[in-house]
């Protein structure tokens, strides 16, 4: 059974505006990543967060992560038509065995 | 400069019929691996290389097998191809078995009729 499992599956929202994708997971991790999918493309990685780490911050992006629910947040400020994407959680619990969630949709409208 | 390359990029084939995809890194990493995305975007790791020595072996059906020549290359070769095949096959690589991220090709599309 997949690991992580991303919240909503589909997110639209206007050019400018916050995003926030969400993240559960079901047993305990080293670190959660997230990737981003450009349509008919390969994954590309955003950002990894550490089990003993709360907050990171990359440019725009904003990663949360709470392990006592298990579950993390991705928060892109200030978006773009160029964050049209799907995004990916995975979560790592070792042997670089990475266990990926269905993804969020997310549309950017200009 | 790819830095994981795949080929085909498409690869349609009928059923029965045995194919490979190629993947090379130009990164210099020890590791690499293979995904599968199935149509309803789950990514699920099939196999993993470290050094050209098989580290991580999923539940894949044995008609699937990687083979990796050296470091820098890891293919995949699937025998008897069925209709539950059709995915999207992702190459990736990591710098080495203790590095976090991992760096992905643009994926094999591939459909069996």
């Amino acid at each position: 059974s997949q690991q992580g499992e991303e919240d909503p599956q589909a997110l639209s929202i206007q050019e400018g505006e916050n995003a926030t994708m969400n993240c559960s997971y079901k047993t305990s991790i080293n670190n959660l990543q997230w990737y981003r999918q450009n349509s008919g493309r390969g994954l590309v990685h955003l950002i990894l967060i550490r089990s003993n780490e709360r907050e990171k911050h990359s440019g725009r992006l904003r990663v949360t992560l709470d392990t006592s629910k298990k579950s993390s947040s991705l928060l892109i400020t200030a978006s773009r038509a160029a964050d049209t994407a799907s995004y990916f959680c995975a979560t790592d619990r070792g042997a670089q065995k990475l266990v990926f969630g269905q993804g969020t949709r997310l549309t950017i409208n200009p | 400069d790819t830095a994981v390359s795949q080929t085909p990029k498409y690869l349609v084939t009928q059923m029965g019929n045995d194919k490979s995809i190629k993947c090379e890194q130009n990164l210099g990493h020890d590791t690499m691996y293979w995904y599968k995305q199935d149509s309803k975007k789950f990514l699920k790791i099939m196999f993993s290389y470290n050094n050209k020595e098989l580290i991580i072996n999923e539940t894949v059906p044995n008609r699937f097998s990687p083979k990796s020549p050296d470091k820098a290359h890891l293919n995949l070769h699937i025998n008897s191809l069925e209709l539950g095949d059709s995915a999207v096959y992702f190459c990736a690589s990591s710098q080495d078995f203790a590095a976090y991220e991992q760096y992905f090709g643009p994926g094999t599309r591939l459909t069996v009729t």
